[in-house]
């Protein structure tokens, strides 16, 4: 397809379980980004990857967190022993490099953690 | 680091109504600013855009001006329509490409 893809678009877990999220970027992003974003609430950064350059990690909340994205293209979000606290809407964008560019926005993956 | 402050919400509109959403930012160097809308079951998708400062961006009969002497970027619109009902995110993009986003503003027109 031609936008960001998301996968799952819905994922119920246990607290305790580990879980992945997938994001597939437009071909040829080399900037790529996950977002959480609460019930009624704004967009937290997460994550941001540009190129070849490390990741800028500064907004994952905490070390049960983690991210990596594969041949600079495909990416997965890594949240282990999930919380209660973790459920949301986890969003993830790409855009080309120039700081003038939009972000394309995936559907997200709902997730819901019991 | 970079930080996006908009006006808190939920703002509640008669259609017609003149619309303001304030938004000012903090950013080292030349940000590029953003408008971002969330319409109900839909995704995030780019309103309007500005690379620098004194440009002013404009869609769907909006606009938001880029005034780097009061570092704003606030959303306009003279006469808003029942379907511009939606969550509004300002946003920058700075100078080592990472996009910050304001905390959206929830806009409902009744007709």
């Amino acid at each position: 397809g031609a936008g960001v893809s998301q996968s799952p678009s819905n994922k119920v877990t246990e607290k305790g379980k580990d879980v992945e999220l997938r994001c597939d970027p437009i071909s040829g992003h080399t900037a790529l980004y996950w977002y959480r974003q609460s019930l009624g609430q704004g967009l937290e950064f997460l994550i941001y990857f540009q190129g070849n350059s490390a990741p800028d990690k500064s907004g994952l909340p905490s070390d049960r967190f983690s991210a990596e994205r594969t041949g600079g293209s495909v990416s997965t979000l890594t949240i282990q022993r999930t919380q209660q606290e973790d459920s949301a809407v986890y969003l993830c964008a790409s855009s080309p490099g120039g700081l003038g560019e939009k972000l394309f926005f995936g559907s997200g993956t709902q997730l819901s953690v019991l | 680091g970079d930080s996006v402050t908009q006006m808190e919400g939920p703002v509640t509109l008669s259609e017609e109504a003149f619309l303001t959403i304030n938004c000012t930012y903090t950013a080292t160097g030349y940000p590029s600013l953003f408008w971002y809308v969330q319409y109900p079951g839909e995704g995030l998708q780019l309103l309007l855009k500005a690379t620098k400062a004194d440009d002013k961006g404009s869609n769907k009969g909006f606009e938001a001006t880029y005034r780097k002497e009061t570092t704003s970027f606030h959303l306009e619109k003279g006469s808003v329509q029942v379907s511009d009902s939606a969550v509004y995110f300002c946003a920058l993009r700075g100078n080592a490409g990472k996009s910050t986003f304001g905390d959206g503003t929830t806009l409902t027109v009744k007709p």
